[in-house]
């Protein structure tokens, strides 16, 4: 099975910031390589899918990059809607989750 | 407007069963998979569950396999998840969430419902 490890597990960001999460897979999975948003209560939103496509509505200040096994999730300039908790998946294999990254007020 | 509606969680003891539903709407349902994720309270995602567009191909993780059955009616629009021998650990909130491909084959999940409550308790 295909294991992913998304680092770090927590971070504290103020508005305006630049954030980095970062995913690794335990083999290659190319591209297949997706990000979610997800806020308290509520259902997972899709950001990101094939590593860098930007969901249509998501704003571009969310991007991604990489291939193989790592894989990295920006955020250009954090706003306050973006304090969230955001998990990797992968669907080279299955479709396994990262544990997730909580973004939180600094 | 895509929507993903799902019911028939609650309350059951472990060792019991419980089938949930998702009713889809808004899209040409028998062209997409559908998978089945779960979240315990205060925990990560963790994929369950998919079925292929036809019904065809079903795909468990390690841990729900042979205990959970998944399953769609084109005709009705819908997905089921039928759970049985269950145990504390499968206490969740359980997720449908469409998946879409790429023509690239990658599969995303592009729409998710609400969510049904699972207590596994005694």
């Amino acid at each position: 099975d295909i294991q992913m490890t998304q680092s770090p597990s927590s971070l504290s960001a103020s508005v305006g910031d630049r954030v980095t999460i970062s995913c690794r897979a335990s083999q290659s999975i190319d591209r297949y390589l997706n990000w979610y948003q997800q806020k308290p209560g509520t259902a997972p939103k899709l950001l990101i899918y094939a590593a860098s496509t930007l969901q249509r509505g998501v704003p571009s200040r969310f991007s991604g990059s990489g291939s193989g096994t790592d894989f990295t999730l920006t955020i250009s300039s954090l706003q306050p809607e973006d304090f969230a908790t955001y998990y990797c998946q992968q669907t080279y294999g299955d479709r396994t989750f990262g544990q997730g990254t909580k973004v939180e007020v600094k | 407007e895509v929507r993903l509606v799902e019911s028939g969680g609650g309350l059951v003891q472990p060792g019991g069963s419980l089938r949930l539903s998702c009713e889809a709407s808004g899209f040409t349902f028998d062209t997409y998979e559908v998978n089945w994720v779960r979240q315990a309270a205060g925990k990560g995602l963790e994929w369950v569950s998919h079925i292929s567009d036809s019904g065809r191909s079903t795909y468990y993780r390690d841990s729900v396999q042979g205990r959970f059955t998944i399953a769609r009616d084109n005709a009705k629009n819908s997905l089921y998840l039928q759970m049985t021998s269950l145990r504390v650990e499968d206490t969740a909130v359980y997720y449908c969430a469409r998946g879409r491909l790429t023509f690239g084959g990658v599969i995303y999940f592009d729409y998710w419902g609400q969510g049904t409550l699972v207590t596994v308790s005694s």
